[in-house]
């Protein structure tokens, strides 16, 4: 089953901490993009990648957040000083053609 | 400012009954819409999307219809079957196609009763 995998599950961490979450996309797949879901939400765009460059970087909230996809194919999105309002559950999505974004199961961060 | 609504949180169907989930959105730009069915512990599923030249697209039990001038669209599913007891989101693109980041609605948890 080749579909859009995210690791870890589940992340607990410190306010203040640094976070690096994981998304390794469908095989092929030149998009890649990262969204964030808080209670209650639905999913807010924070950055989409087209090969190995960030093509829409505008929904990042803050320089705190950062994400790099070097090889065009596994992505990691990177958070400095993380505070409690960063809790949520951060979705990656891949695409081939922009039609049609397939989601991974999530990455669920509790910053206590 | 929300720019896809969803202003329904919840909505329950009775099996076989026929589903209607709607969306509004402000922004004229938007020119690709699409629904994501979501289920607990899961990311978000395609389930079909329609391009604003047109006003109906149908896929099996589910059809889309836009409203350009109200700038509303709606979800239907007929006949509901408990398996769709999922949260709906609807989502919105203003790159043509969906190739740029989607802006979603809250979302809307349909709940089929047997």
């Amino acid at each position: 089953g080749a579909g859009v995998s995210q690791t870890p599950s589940n992340k607990v961490t410190e306010k203040g901490k640094y976070v690096e979450l994981r998304c390794d996309p469908i095989s092929g797949h030149t998009a890649l993009y990262w969204y964030r879901q808080s209670l209650g939400q639905g999913p807010e765009f924070l950055i989409y990648f087209q090969g190995t460059g960030a093509a829409d970087d505008s929904g990042l909230p803050n320089d705190r957040f950062f994400a790099v996809r070097p090889e065009g194919s596994v992505s990691t999105l990177k958070i400095q000083r993380t505070e409690r309002g960063d809790s949520a559950v951060y979705l990656c999505a891949s695409s081939l053609r922009g039609n049609e974004q397939f989601f991974g199961p999530g990455t669920r961060l509790t910053v206590l | 400012d929300q720019q896809v609504k969803q202003n329904s949180p919840s909505l329950s169907v009775q099996e076989g009954r026929i589903s209607i989930l709607n969306c509004d959105y402000t922004n004229s730009m938007f020119d690709y819409f699409l629904w994501y069915k979501k289920y607990p512990a899961e990311g978000p599923t395609f389930l079909i999307s329609i391009s604003s030249i047109k006003d109906k697209n149908e896929d099996g039990r589910f059809t889309v219809f836009l409203n350009k001038s109200a700038k509303h669209l709606s979800l239907h599913i007929v006949p509901s079957q408990p398996g769709d007891s999922a949260v709906y989101f609807c989502a919105a693109s203003a790159l043509g196609g969906g190739a740029d980041g989607l802006t979603f609605g809250k979302g809307t948890h349909l709940i089929i009763q047997p």
